[in-house]
């Protein structure tokens, strides 16, 4: 079974801050896909980067870059310059298929990080 | 604009009961899914479906049916045999083996 650890329960920073949100995974699978996503308090959940197993190489996305390292298992999501919009809970989610033909996938999703960015 | 919806986004309900959430796709996606989340938690996915009149059982399917009868639609009932139902209720769906699960803005069910 997959599991997810997301250690930070809650962050705080300052607007304009960075901040960096860390992300431990634990699988069998040698094949996946590693998502963050956003949900804001109206509830629905925003699709953030991905990330497949194969390709560790790390990107920046506007304000947003991760930091994927295969060999220990880690997923860690940095904003810079942080805004107030950015407020909410912060989800990593590996994707594992589901059935081995077919493209439903299984994302196990971590408790989640809230993050509150102060004006 | 292509999305998910879901409805009612508010539900009440009384011990008992059976009540079904709704949730239509336009994205032309095979995949489907339904996940329950509860305060301070992440996710767990409840059932899942790749093609019409085809649904797989996730992680906590007791107390819950789906159906697919179409591809835009994967309706969730949540039946009395549910003990715990008080949740947030989150559709999604997906295409291709990489692609990114899109989300509905989520059923909100409390029993009374």
């Amino acid at each position: 079974a997959q599991k997810v650890t997301q250690a930070q329960t809650e962050i705080s920073v300052v607007e304009k801050e960075d901040v960096t949100l860390d992300c431990v995974y634990e699988t069998r699978d040698t094949t996946y896909y590693l998502f963050w996503y956003k949900q804001p308090p109206s509830g629905e959940l925003v699709f953030l980067i991905r990330r497949n197993s194969f390709d560790e190489q790390n990107e920046i996305s506007g304000r947003y870059s991760w930091n994927f390292q295969k060999s220990t298992s880690s997923f860690n999501f940095t904003i810079t310059a942080s805004q107030v919009v950015d407020s909410a809970v912060y989800f990593c989610a590996p994707s594992f298929p589901l059935i081995s033909s077919g493209s439903a996938r299984q994302l196990t999703f971590g408790s989640g990080t809230q993050l509150t960015v102060l004006p | 604009d292509g999305g998910i919806t879901q409805s009612p986004k508010y539900l009440f309900r009384k011990e008992g009961q059976n009540v079904t959430l709704s949730c239509e796709q336009n994205l032309n996606h095979d995949a489907m899914y339904w996940y329950r989340q509860d305060p301070g938690q992440g996710l767990r996915l409840i059932y899942y479906s790749q093609i019409v009149n085809d649904f797989q059982k996730g992680d906590i399917a007791e107390g819950y049916s789906v159906s697919r009868e179409k591809k835009e639609s994967f309706p969730l009932t949540v039946t009395s045999a549910q003990k715990n139902p008080t949740a947030f209720y989150l559709c999604a769906s997906s295409q291709g083996a990489g692609g990114e699960l899109f989300f509905g803005e989520g059923s909100r069910l409390t029993v009374l």
